[in-house]
């Protein structure tokens, strides 16, 4: 089973600041089966990111993700007050798994 | 738009089987897999198995004794069974549509069922 670990848990920012979210893997992970997922209170999980680093249909521009291997990054760089949210890392090997969150909230 | 609506009992007992069904309107349903993913506040999200639209399934293996999904292509339905539930069941259950073969991603999901369990 592949775990993933997200950091950090929280993250405090403020409106216009660059976030930088971590997804570590405990072996490596084919960049084709990584996305990022959002998640505001009360909601399904949004689709961001999938392989990695194809953004997802109508997702804006200032989402980027990068990485390969065991470290998988999101970058959001302009937060926007409707970014603040729970941002999950999910691979899909043999046994899908999702890290356990990273909580963006607003400074 | 293709949506995803699902349904099913959302109190059970101890011991009691969880059912759940989640419909796919709108687009094909059979150039995907089909997934339910349940997240509590324990766990976090976990994936519980998929399937496709030849009825092939892949089940956690930690709930491999316990889980049945199925699917009926002529209704665009496809369900989920678990049986022997306990406390440790209790989650907000999704389906959710897994977009493949280059990529492998979730990428449409139900808006989800709570299921709770207590006796």
């Amino acid at each position: 089973e592949i775990v993933l670990t997200q950091s950090p848990g929280t993250l405090s920012l403020s409106p216009g600041e660059r976030a930088t979210l971590s997804c570590r893997a405990s072996q490596s992970v084919f960049s084709r089966y990584l996305g990022w997922y959002q998640q505001i209170p009360g909601q399904a999980p949004r689709l961001l990111i999938y392989g990695a680093s194809t953004r997802a249909t109508d997702i804006p521009d200032r989402f980027n993700g990068s990485g390969s291997g065991t470290d998988f990054t999101l970058t959001i760089s302009r937060l926007e007050p409707e970014d603040f949210a729970v941002y999950y890392c999910q691979q899909y090997g043999s046994s899908p798994s999702f890290g356990q969150g990273t909580k963006l909230e607003i400074k | 738009q293709v949506q995803l609506q699902q349904w099913g009992a959302g109190l059970l007992k101890p011991s009691e089987t969880l059912s759940l069904t989640c419909a796919a309107s709108g687009g094909s349903f059979r150039n995907y897999y089909w997934s339910w993913i349940r997240q509590s506040p324990g766990k976090g999200l976990e994936w519980l198995g998929d399937i496709n639209h030849s009825g092939v399934t892949t089940y956690n293996p930690s709930l491999q004794s316990r889980i049945t999904i199925s699917i009926d292509v002529s209704k665009n339905h496809f369900s989920l069974q678990l049986t022997s539930v306990t406390a440790a069941d209790t989650a907000l259950y999704f389906c959710a549509r897994v977009s493949h073969p280059e990529s492998w991603y979730f990428d449409l999901w139900g808006r989800g069922t709570l299921v709770t369990v207590s006796s």
